[in-house]
């Protein structure tokens, strides 16, 4: 069974950056796309973006263009999330999700922004 | 962007009872392929989110047959017979249709 296993919490600055991991075990990370999604403090679940490991081709929402950067490692099984500019408004806990209709996810990481 | 909005945002049901929680979505997500990219979530608390259906109305591995989904188009229906305390958690739908994909605002289930 795949198994989808995130870094651990974070506290950062303001105004710095952040890269977070995902490593796929009991599949190889190039077979599905491998998505992550937002969810702030007590609020709803928002998608991110997602990467195809194969040729690192990426999708983003219009929202976090600016934000958010995918990067797959396929010789270590591995996805990062790495976000810049760190403002309040980014902390929140970050899931990675893969497979056909998010069958799996990540335990999730929480990030915390503050001074 | 696909806007899906699901009703009640809250739903108390006493233990043994059935809830139903509604999800419409702003364009239908039938694909000219013939499958509706339409799933559905459990978040249960501090835990990450479980697929529960996916294209309507299948059953994810491992899910309960007390679960169930419907729907076609824009409208869609997920069904909890005989609900059990593990059910309480918040629910999702998400359409996978276009990109961004896009999740409702979640129905919070609470036991009576």
């Amino acid at each position: 069974e795949v198994q989808l296993q995130q870094s651990g919490a974070e506290l950062v600055r303001p105004g710095t950056s952040v890269k977070l991991s995902c490593k796929v075990s009991g599949d190889t990370i190039t077979a599905y796309y491998m998505h992550f999604v937002k969810q702030r403090p007590g609020q709803g679940l928002e998608w991110i973006g997602r990467i195809d490991p194969e040729d690192d081709s990426t999708k983003y929402a219009e929202k976090f263009k600016n934000k958010a950067t995918l990067t797959a490692d396929t010789s270590s099984n591995t996805a990062y999330l790495k976000l810049s500019s760190l403002t309040s408004e980014d902390t929140a806990t970050y899931f990675c999700t893969t497979e056909d209709w998010f069958a799996y996810w990540g335990q999730g990481t929480l990030v915390t922004v503050s001074s | 962007d696909i806007m899906m909005t699901q009703s009640p945002l809250s739903v108390a049901v006493t233990p043994g009872e059935s809830a139903s929680i509604s999800c419409r979505s702003s364009k239908s997500l039938l694909h000219s392929n013939g499958i509706t990219y339409l799933s559905w979530y459990l978040q249960r608390p501090e835990k990450s989110p479980q697929l529960l259906i996916y294209q309507i109305s299948n059953l994810a591995s491992g899910v309960s047959d007390r679960f169930s989904g419907s729907g076609s188009g824009t409208d869609f229906t997920l069904k909890i017979s005989k609900v059990e305390t593990e059910d309480v958690g918040i629910y999702y739908c998400v359409q996978f249709l276009e990109v961004p994909n896009t999740f409702g605002a979640g129905t919070k289930l609470e036991l009576k």
